[in-house]
């Protein structure tokens, strides 16, 4: 069956370490998002990349980077920049020249620093 | 894209329909309303989306107001596997998804 998979479920992390969150989907979708939700919150949009080999920031991308160098895959760096990287992340793809489709999302990555 | 208003929570009884209100007064002509849920620790669920019409699928029905000021999500008959945050959102079609704090619906037996 075609989806999203994030990978690992849960993450520990030493303060001051970089980690990559991997996202990789089979849908086909040309559109990818990573996204971060705090406790009790909504979703943030840290970056989001509508073809291969391009990205582009959104509200909350200081401390993380990312890279799109194959249609399926879009992982994101977590850096030693970010000040309170503990969150639980979700990446999502759509089809970005079909109008009128809606997101899918992976089952998330909780990322903890110790 | 435009903001949208919706109540913080809800219960509802298992068995009947719930009702979720969503405001959007500064919606558009060309953004349309999504709806998405989340239960608790899951990414998000696309559940619904319309633009003017009423619209229904196998999950819900969408009731959007002839001004397009304020929309309705219908869970026909709630179970109590319906308990999550549901969340409105209004965006131009190739628009990003921005999602807001949402409404968490409790089901109650």
């Amino acid at each position: 069956d075609g989806g999203i998979t994030q990978s690992p479920k849960y993450l520990f992390r030493k303060e001051g370490q970089n980690v990559t969150l991997s996202c990789e989907q089979n849908l086909n979708h040309d559109a990818m998002y990573w996204y971060r939700q705090d406790p009790g919150q909504g979703l943030r949009l840290i970056y989001y990349s509508q073809i291969v080999n391009d990205f582009q920031k959104g509200d909350i991308a200081e401390g993380y980077s990312v890279s799109r160098e194959k249609k399926e895959s879009f992982p994101l760096t977590v850096t030693s920049a970010q000040k309170n990287p503990t969150a639980f992340y979700l990446c999502a793809s759509s089809i970005f020249w079909q109008i009128q489709n809606g997101y899918t999302f992976g089952s998330g990555t909780r990322l903890t620093v110790v | 894209d435009a903001k949208t208003t919706q109540p913080t929570s809800m219960d509802c009884a298992e068995g009947r329909a719930a009702n979720l209100p969503c405001n959007h007064s500064t919606i558009s002509g060309n953004e349309y309303v999504y709806w998405y849920r989340q239960i608790h620790s899951q990414g998000p669920q696309y559940i619904i989306h319309g633009l003017k019409n009423n619209e229904t699928n196998e999950m819900a029905s969408l009731i959007i107001t002839e001004d397009r000021k304020s929309s309705t999500l219908i869970l026909p008959h709630a179970t109590l596997r319906d308990t999550a945050v549901y969340y409105c959102i209004v965006r131009v079609p190739w628009g990003k998804l921005q999602f807001g704090a949402g409404t968490q619906v409790v089901v109650t037996p």
